[in-house]
């Protein structure tokens, strides 16, 4: 059983250019997170969706775009990228309430 | 709205000693509350979870927490610290009253367990 699958592990882009962060679950949870984890910052709140077709917003959404067409997959789009954007990315899954997260192995990227 | 405070950014202890990581939290819900760890470059690990049910909660690896609604703490304990328990510990309460079940992080707690 895999869990939650994350891809690519490491990055480097430049300022301006465009990536696609990888998130695959199968364990038929319906919600999914995009986190990001900045030192000493604990992890904050990009996107989240409920279930196929429905996403929403976190704390900090600017400069990320994500789509859920099934429930196993959950990208998280970065189209301009700014050095801002360097940070840790994870990925988590949860059955539902209280149930508490599984966490990808998350993404580092650098935006230079 | 709810928060988490973790009091501790870094705790060092010898091998063998207890280890407490201290948390209090803020919810206007009947929170859930987890420990998360963090082993360097590696993803999130839940270690226990506290949903209403017994206010002593055991988890992996040795770990307990008690939930003190009097004092909004959730402090997570270890009779005897292990080398292998140096890693980066997470407090994390749920909202509990939206339908997506959103977790607000506290900043961590570095643990450093010396020989």
């Amino acid at each position: 059983n895999a869990g939650v699958t994350q891809t690519p592990k490491f990055r480097i882009l430049k300022i301006g250019q465009s990536m696609t962060l990888q998130c695959t679950q199968d364990m038929n949870h319906n919600y999914m997170y995009w986190y990001r984890q900045d030192p000493g910052m604990g992890l904050k709140l990009i996107y989240y969706s409920v279930g196929a077709g429905i996403t929403d917003k976190g704390e900090v959404p600017n400069g990320y775009n994500v789509s859920r067409s099934t429930t196993e997959d959950f990208p998280l789009r970065l189209e301009l990228a700014a050095p801002s954007q360097t940070s840790v990315y994870f990925c988590a899954s949860s059955p539902g309430a209280n149930y508490g997260y599984t966490f990808g192995s998350g993404t580092r990227l650098t935006v230079v | 709205a709810q928060s988490v405070t973790q009091l501790d950014s870094h705790v060092s202890v010898s091998e063998g000693t207890p280890v407490l990581l201290r948390c209090n939290y803020s919810s206007s819900y009947s929170p859930s509350l987890f420990w998360y760890v963090q082993h360097p470059n590696k993803g999130l690990q839940l270690l226990l979870k506290y949903t209403s049910a017994a206010t002593l909660v055991k988890g992996i690896n040795g770990f307990e927490a008690e939930f003190k609604k009097s004092e909004t703490s959730f402090h997570l304990t270890k009779p005897s610290a292990h080398m292998s328990d140096a890693a980066e510990y997470f407090c994390v309460v749920s909202d509990g009253g939206g339908t997506a079940s959103k977790l607000t992080f506290g900043t961590g707690t570095r643990l450093q367990v010396t020989l």
